[in-house]
């Protein structure tokens, strides 16, 4: 199975800080991950696909990059409604396997 | 607009046997995987499988062989899971996904949850 190591575990921030999130996969998943975000008491939503491609909705200060095996969330100017967890999750192969999981919070 | 609907909380006893239900509505059932995720309270998301409704094909996660079983009723738009031989460690909260495009496992949609909890 294809390991996503994910961190940090949590993280505080300020307002209007940029926030970066990443996730380590063990194995080349080329560009097959994505990011999602997961407020208190809700299911995940869809930030980025594909590494780097924004989905439907989604506010242009999160962005997603990639480097070899290491996948980056970003977070350009963080605000209040940004509070939650963030899980990537590797789409390369079955089984399906996400990161452990990042909580964010407002400092 | 694409929903789904899951079925609610669940208070089982351990050893025994559960089947949770997610109904689909906006979109052509038949023609879309549907995906189970698992989230224990506290903890990261697990992911339990697929199937596709279509022509009621599945994928397992090794983990929940034996644990974990999808099934889809295509009449009602509706998939299924059923876990079986309960404990403690299946207490969680369970999600059904819909991907955007069948194979391409990027999901834009979420089904609530549905509750179990495993206790005597």
């Amino acid at each position: 199975d294809i390991q996503m190591t994910q961190s940090p575990a949590s993280l505080s921030a300020s307002l209007e800080e940029i926030v970066t999130i990443t996730c380590q996969a063990s194995q080349d998943i080329g560009n097959w991950l994505s990011w999602y975000q997961q407020k208190p008491g809700k299911s995940p939503q869809l930030l980025i696909y594909g590494a780097t491609s924004l989905a439907d909705g989604v506010p242009s200060r999160f962005s997603g990059s990639r480097s070899d095996t290491q996948y980056s969330l970003k977070i350009s100017r963080l605000q209040v409604e940004d509070i939650g967890i963030y899980h990537c999750l590797q789409v390369y192969s079955a089984p399906l396997t996400f990161g452990s999981g990042t909580k964010l919070e407002i400092k | 607009q694409v929903q789904l609907q899951q079925s609610g909380a669940e208070l089982v006893k351990p050893g025994s046997s559960v089947k949770i239900s997610c109904k689909a509505s906006g979109y052509t059932f038949t023609s879309y995987d549907m995906h189970w995720i698992k989230q224990q309270p506290g903890n990261g998301l697990e992911w339990i499988g697929w199937i596709y409704p279509g022509n009621g094909n599945t994928e397992y996660n090794q983990k929940f062989n034996g644990k974990a079983t999808l099934t889809a009723d295509k009449s009602s738009s509706t998939a299924y899971m059923q876990l079986s031989s309960l404990t403690s460690e299946d207490s969680a909260v369970y999600f059904c996904a819909r991907p955007r495009a069948s194979g391409w496992w990027y999901f834009d949609f979420w089904g609530p949850g549905t509750m179990v909890t495993v206790s005597s």
